[in-house]
């Protein structure tokens, strides 16, 4: 059975802090696809980030980046120095190329 | 470039009333659809999904239903609202279905 995990339920952070959001996944597909999105109080979800299962190597897109270690099964995603702008709910997805699968999202304040 | 619309924004709606709502993309063909539910818990659940006009796979039992009378148009409807539908509503499409999920703005819909 696929499912996608986010423990954290709620971060806070304060502005210029470093915080990482967890995503666990479980799948035992060979071939799957993992993603982040991005929800802020508008409510829109916006793509990030979008991973392939033979594509081990990390991502740093200016402040985000992403560690992708299917060892532990995981696709965490790393915000250097935070600003309020990033405050949001954060979702980390699973595709099986048939279906999406959405983790439970962790929502993220930076304090100023 | 390819857009999507989805209105209304928010609606208020008594128990028992029937409920509409529309969404549409532009600039792409034969797009998959897709209307998932955000209820208050923040959890994204999966509706419906729809690969091809006429095609609707539904996911979850419920008094509401999907239609695609257009490549480009899923309106998700309900013939008597219950309280349990309140919820934030999004609609999302892709081409292929391990590819990138666009969502819409959303629709917020408390039934009273």
């Amino acid at each position: 059975a696929q499912k996608v995990t986010q423990a954290q339920t709620e971060i806070s952070v304060v502005e210029k802090e470093d915080v990482t959001l967890d995503c666990v996944y479980e799948t035992r597909d060979t071939t799957y696809y993992l993603f982040w999105y991005k929800q802020p109080p508008s409510g829109e979800l916006v793509f990030l980030i979008r991973r392939n299962s033979f594509d081990e190597q990390n991502e740093i897109s200016g402040r985000y980046s992403w560690n992708f270690q299917k060892s532990t099964s995981s696709f965490n995603f790393t915000i250097t120095a935070s600003q309020v702008v990033d405050s949001a709910v954060y979702f980390c997805a699973l595709s099986d190329g048939n279906q999406f699968y959405f983790g439970t999202g962790t929502s993220l304040t930076v304090i100023p | 470039s390819q857009t999507i619309h989805q209105w209304p924004a928010t609606l208020v709606q008594p128990v028992g009333s029937p409920l509409s709502l529309e969404c549409t993309v532009e600039g792409t063909s034969n797009p998959n659809l897709y209307w998932y539910r955000q209820a208050a818990g923040r959890g994204l659940q999966l509706l419906f999904y729809s690969v091809g006009i006429g095609q609707i796979s539904s996911e979850v039992p419920q008094n509401l239903s999907a239609s695609r009378p257009q490549d480009r148009q899923f309106i998700l409807s309900s013939k008597k609202l219950l309280l349990s539908d309140s919820g934030f509503y999004l609609c999302a499409w892709n081409r292929g279905r391990a590819n990138v999920l666009t969502f819409g703005a959303g629709s917020r819909l408390t039934v009273l």
